[in-house]
This record gives structure tokens, sequence and C-alpha cells, in this order.
């Protein structure tokens, strides 16, 4: 187990309503990552951090925000849900860059309604 | 941009059997690395092998191995003596070589579902 949590574990929501969604590591590793996944699709990145307050945006982007004020969390918020945003979301965690293999968490199953 | 591709969106073996998962992928690089992940139904994400673009040895994990064409960018999953445990969603990934931020992302494919039948 990579050690990496992440809550709530499902969520059924209203559209025009906040979400956020939180990934919590005990592996103290540099890199996270937000992953979204739908059928046909894989998993698609949504945003990364590559450290404290360091954060990127991947091929998902619109609509979501993310914060990283400590090294082991990194919250994803959907500022005003979209019944699009329906989906199973990820987080993965990395200890640092090339072959480390990422590692994921047992996913989030977010409904907006 | 680099893209994967997975042509086989359902495969499915008898149980014992050998069973191989198709992945190409397309990029200009010359150094990367490739994954494959597992997920069943338990929906958990599981790595089963990676490879080193700059190695030319296929990367094995005991019933699990791959076939790297770099040339051909192919890099297939080969899956020996199947079992029951087996049965998941496959996904190919690819990721840049390099130390500038940004390298460390996944590209995914589509995925293979994987049935083994007893």
């Amino acid at each position: 187990d990579a050690g990496i949590t992440q809550s709530p574990r499902h969520k059924v929501t209203e559209t025009g309503t906040p979400v956020t969604l939180r990934c919590h590591q005990t592996e103290n590793h540099r890199y996270m990552y937000w992953y979204r996944q739908d059928p046909g699709h894989g998993l698609r990145l949504i945003h990364y951090s590559y450290g404290v307050k360091d954060t990127d945006k991947g091929e998902v982007s619109d609509g979501y925000s993310v914060s990283r004020s400590k090294t082991e969390d990194f919250l994803l918020t959907l500022e005003s849900a979209t019944s699009s945003q329906t989906s199973v979301y990820f987080c993965a965690i990395s200890p640092g860059q090339g072959p480390q293999a990422q590692h994921f968490g047992d996913g989030t199953r977010l409904s907006i309604l | 941009a680099q893209t994967v591709t997975q042509s086989q969106p359902e495969m499915s073996v008898q149980e014992a059997e050998t069973v191989t998962l198709s992945c190409t992928y397309d990029t200009s690089e010359n150094n990367y690395y490739l994954f494959w992940y597992k997920q069943p139904p338990s929906r958990q994400m599981i790595l089963v092998i990676r490879q080193e673009a700059y190695k030319q040895q296929n990367a094995t994990e005991n019933r699990f191995s791959v076939n790297f064409q770099k040339a051909a960018k192919s890099f297939s999953l080969k899956i020996s003596d199947s079992q029951l445990g087996d049965t998941a969603m496959y996904f190919c990934a690819f990721m840049k070589h390099g130390t500038n931020f940004g390298n460390e992302k996944l590209t995914f494919g589509t995925g293979t579902r994987l049935t083994i039948i007893p």
C-alpha cells in the first residue's frame, strides 16, 4: 500500500455546488497528481504538483483548481460542479522524475446530478 | 504531444492460455518510459511492468513480459499462464524522460478490458 488516502470515496451532489476532493499521502513524495477516468478516455491528467504551492495544469484542467499547502495534502476543487464532471477521480503520487512509477489512491466516484 | 493507442477495447481468453495486449504510441522523443497498469474490478490502479526506452532488453515480471519495438513505437504486454485474477482493465502509459518539470506526467491509452474465462 503506497500510503495514499482519498476522501470522500463516493459523493453525490447537485449541479452548481462547490466540491472539494482530498488526497492525503504519508510517503512524503514530492509529486502529486489528479486524474479523472471516463469510459473511452482512460485516465486524463487534470492538475499536478511538484512541491508545496507549486502546481501546473494537465490536459483537462478547465473547471478545476488545486491547492497544496502541505507536502502531504493535495486538494482538487470544482468551484461550480457540472454534470460533465461526473467521473471517477484518482490521486497519484511519485517520489521523483524518471522511471519511478506513480502510485494511485483508490479513487473517488463523483456524481453530479 | 504524445498519444497512446490501445486498439483492442475488449479481449477474453481461457484460463492458463497466453494473451497479448497491444499498445502503440506516437512521440518525437527519443528517451522515455512505458508502463502497463492493471485496474481490477476493485478500481485500484496497479503497476504491472515498466520499460525504459534506452534499454533494448524487454522487461519481464514473472508471468508478465513486454515486446518493446522502439522503431515501430509498439509496446505489447504478454500474459502467460493466465489466471482468473488477471481479469481487469489494462492501461498502457507513456512518460517523457528528462529533468524539466512536466516530464513526469503520464499519458494513458483508453484501456483493454481483459476477461479470463474459467
